[in-house]
C-alpha cells in the first residue's frame, strides 16, 4: 500500500545542535516528495521539494534534504537548530500521474536552550 | 495577494448540526484540496479538485460533502455533525504541475 512513514513523533534538540527528521514512503515510482513547517496555529509553509536531478536540495530557513532513491528516503536536515525552529514537521508525496498530495503524521520538534 | 483564505478559524458546533467551512483562493489555481487534522494522524485528505465542475473523494470522505461551481472557492459541508468530526480543516491549491501547494491557516471545529 501507498505510504509515507515518518518515524519520530517527538524529538528534542539542543539550541544549536544538528537536526535529522526521518521520511520513508512506499510507492511504486519516485514520488514528488516535499517538506512543509507548521508553527503553533497556523497553516503549512513549504520548506523545499524535490522532484528530480540533484538529490540534495536545498530549502528555506537553512534546511536541506537528502533524497536517497535505494533506501525510499527523503530526511531533512539543518547543521545548527534555531531555537525558533520549534514546530511540526511533515514529509508529503505526490504521484505525477496522480492528483493528490499525502502527507505523514509528522514529527514535533522541540528546541531545549 | 491574499492567497488562500478560509473562514471561519474556529467553530463549535452540536451534534447533528450542519455548516459550510468555506475556503477562497485568489491564484487561480485549478487544484484545490481539503485537509483534517488530527493529533499524531498527520493531514488525512477529504475531498480534491482538479478544477471548476470537477471534485473527487481523498482518503476520508465520509460525512463531507464538496463542490466546486468556480476557480476561486471550494466549500466542505458537513450535514450531520458528529464528534468524530472535530479536527482542524486545512484547505490547499496549487497551480499545474506538481509546484507547491499553498495553504490556508485552517478552520478549527469542535462538535459537542
Amino acid at each position: 500500500a501507498q505510504s509515507v512513514t515518518q518515524p519520530d513523533i517527538h524529538i528534542t534538540v539542543s539550541e544549536g545542535a544538528s537536526l535529522e527528521l526521518r521520511c520513508n514512503y512506499s510507492y511504486g515510482a519516485t514520488p514528488y516528495l516535499f517538506w512543509y513547517v507548521q508553527s503553533p496555529g497556523q497553516g503549512l509553509q513549504l520548506l523545499l521539494k524535490y522532484f528530480s536531478g540533484d538529490t540534495l536540495v536545498q530549502g528555506i530557513k537553512g534546511f536541506e534534504a537528502e533524497f536517497k532513491r535505494s533506501q525510499s528516503s527523503f530526511n531533512l536536515r539543518k547543521p545548527s537548530v534555531h531555537w525558533s525552529d520549534a514546530a511540526e514537521y511533515f514529509c508529503a508525496v505526490a504521484l505525477y500521474n496522480n492528483n493528490d498530495m499525502r502527507f505523514g503524521a509528522g514529527t514535533r520538534l522541540t528546541v531545549k536552550p | 495577494n491574499a492567497g488562500v483564505t478560509q473562514t471561519p478559524k474556529f467553530r463549535i458546533l452540536k451534534i447533528g448540526q450542519s455548516m459550510t467551512l468555506q475556503c477562497a483562493q485568489d491564484m487561480n489555481h485549478n487544484y484545490m484540496y481539503w485537509y483534517r487534522q488530527d493529533p499524531g494522524m498527520g493531514l488525512k485528505l477529504i475531498y480534491y479538485s482538479v478544477g471548476a465542475g470537477i471534485t473527487d473523494k481523498g482518503e476520508v470522505p465520509n460525512g463531507y460533502n464538496v463542490s466546486r461551481s468556480t476557480t476561486e472557492d471550494f466549500p466542505l459541508r458537513l450535514e450531520l455533525a458528529a464528534p468524530s468530526q472535530t479536527s482542524v480543516y486545512f484547505c490547499a491549491s496549487r497551480g499545474q504541475g506538481w509546484t507547491e501547494a499553498f495553504f490556508g491557516q485552517g478552520t478549527r471545529l469542535t462538535v459537542v
